[in-house]
């Protein structure tokens, strides 16, 4: 079976912090993606990553950066955070070559006070 | 660009009730359609998907078919349990990307 990981099920950090989020699939995907989810907005592609050291913008890419150094490994930063990233973030990872199917992470919720 | 429109819920239904979730697209040419469930708590997870014009994705006793004609893949499930209470997505397949609806949650009670 797939996994995808997520370091934190909760966090809670305070206005102007440094915040990472870590992700980690143990299939081989090429692919990683992190979404944000809000009630009444869906889900919403912040950054996604096709392969090592690559990073491609998704819709909402402000305020937000990601890393990508190991191909099982997808980072999620939140360089100085604010109240209005208050969110629950998911992580999915998905092969390039066998399925178009996206395998997510439990999430985590992320509270900025 | 890309979009997918799902009714809005709450959809609230006793156990057993016939369940139809509406979801209709918009998009250039014919993507791949998902839909996706997420419990309490829980990440998204697949449900079913439909990759041509006419095709039926079903799992779990949920049925949804692409409708070319009519840019649509309704989720229905014939007799709905407690256990399907859920959020549930539908979604394209776009380019680079998937395209999430805003999601609709199913409430079932006994």
């Amino acid at each position: 079976d797939v996994k995808v990981t997520q370091s934190s099920r909760y966090l809670v950090k305070r206005t102007g912090e440094k915040v990472f989020l870590e992700c980690v699939q143990d299939m081989d995907h090429e692919n990683m993606f992190w979404y944000r989810q809000d009630p009444g907005l869906g889900l919403r592609l912040i950054y996604f990553s096709y392969d090592v050291k690559m990073k491609e913008k998704g819709d909402i890419p402000e305020g937000y950066s990601v890393s990508r150094e190991k191909k099982e490994r997808f980072s999620l930063i939140l360089e100085s955070a604010s109240t209005n990233q208050t969110s629950m973030y998911l992580c999915a990872s998905s092969s390039t070559t066998r399925s178009v199917e996206q395998y997510f992470g439990p999430g985590t919720r992320l509270t900025v006070t | 660009g890309d979009s997918v429109t799902q009714m809005e819920g709450p959809v609230t239904l006793s156990e057993e009730a016939f369940l139809t979730i509406n979801c209709t697209y918009t998009a250039t040419g014919y993507p791949s359609l998902f839909w996706y469930v997420q419990y309490p708590g829980e990440g998204l997870q697949l449900l079913l998907k439909a990759t041509k014009a006419d095709d039926k994705g079903s799992n779990k006793g949920f049925e949804a078919t692409y409708r070319k004609e009519t840019t649509s893949f309704h989720l229905e499930k014939g007799s709905v349990q407690v256990s399907d209470s859920a959020v549930y997505f539908c979604a394209l397949r776009g380019f680079q990307k998937l395209v999430f609806g805003t999601g609709t949650r199913l409430l079932v009670s006994p």
